[in-house]
């Protein structure tokens, strides 16, 4: 079926150094894609959105990236602090979906911060 | 503004139990879903409600019902507990068409973490 994965299920980056995140989907059809962090106990919460028709979009220290040649997504995140330690997760609006706005997920990458 | 609330937070089950997952939300958002979230993995969805007295189908809607009798509430049933439901269930609503052109404006609940033994 069609899914969201990611690379690396764990990631460990010292404190004050850039991370990246990466994602493969292999819906060809998604229109809109979204990073999600997620804190132990707690919901995903919205990080940064990019929509098929852009291939880069800016946010506070975070930047996405959207390959749709190889169905390839990237979060950065400059200047890592402690507190982007958390799973983060990519997922997708299938154009088929849009209407209900369904996500479907991927499978996570833990991020851990070192001081 | 509350967001989206869940109870309860956690929940031991025996097999063979029922119970049900409330999710209430005070932003007036028309859409609403319930995800579960099994460990180490990304969510996947259960049913999905785009309005009061509308609801469909996700990924994974065996062994669960939902009605959507108002705006604000979403109950998630289980009948027959297994342990396969044995999982974080996620509610979480949005507005939709969204605010802006380019967010589609979920927002999640704190989860509720059930075991079924």
């Amino acid at each position: 079926g069609e899914s969201v994965g990611l690379h690396l299920p764990t990631l460990s980056v010292q404190e004050g150094d850039n991370s990246i995140i990466n994602c493969a989907y292999s819906n060809s059809a998604s229109d809109y894609f979204i990073w999600y962090k997620q804190e132990s106990g707690k919901g995903p919460q919205f990080i940064i959105d990019i929509r098929s028709n852009m291939d880069k979009r800016q946010g506070q220290r975070v930047t996405v990236l959207l390959n749709k040649t190889v169905k390839h997504l990237s979060l950065q995140i400059a200047a890592t602090q402690p507190g982007d330690s958390a799973v983060y997760f990519c997922a997708e609006i299938p154009l088929i979906y849009n209407q209900g706005g369904k996500l479907i997920f991927g499978q996570g990458t833990e991020l851990s911060v070192k001081p | 503004n509350a967001g989206v609330t869940q109870t309860p937070k956690f929940r031991i089950l025996k097999i063979g139990q029922s119970m049900t997952l409330q999710c209430t939300q005070d932003m007036n958002h028309n859409y609403m879903y319930w995800y579960r979230q099994d460990p180490g993995m990304g969510l996947k969805l259960i049913y999905y409600s785009v309005g009061a007295g509308i609801t469909d189908k996700g990924e994974v809607p065996n062994g669960y019902n939902v009605s959507r009798s108002t705006t604000e509430d979403f109950p998630l049933r289980l009948e027959l507990a297994a342990p396969s439901q044995t999982s974080v269930y996620f509610c979480a609503s949005r507005v939709y068409p969204p605010d802006r052109l380019s967010y589609y404006g979920y927002t999640f609940g704190s989860g509720t973490r059930l075991t079924v033994v």
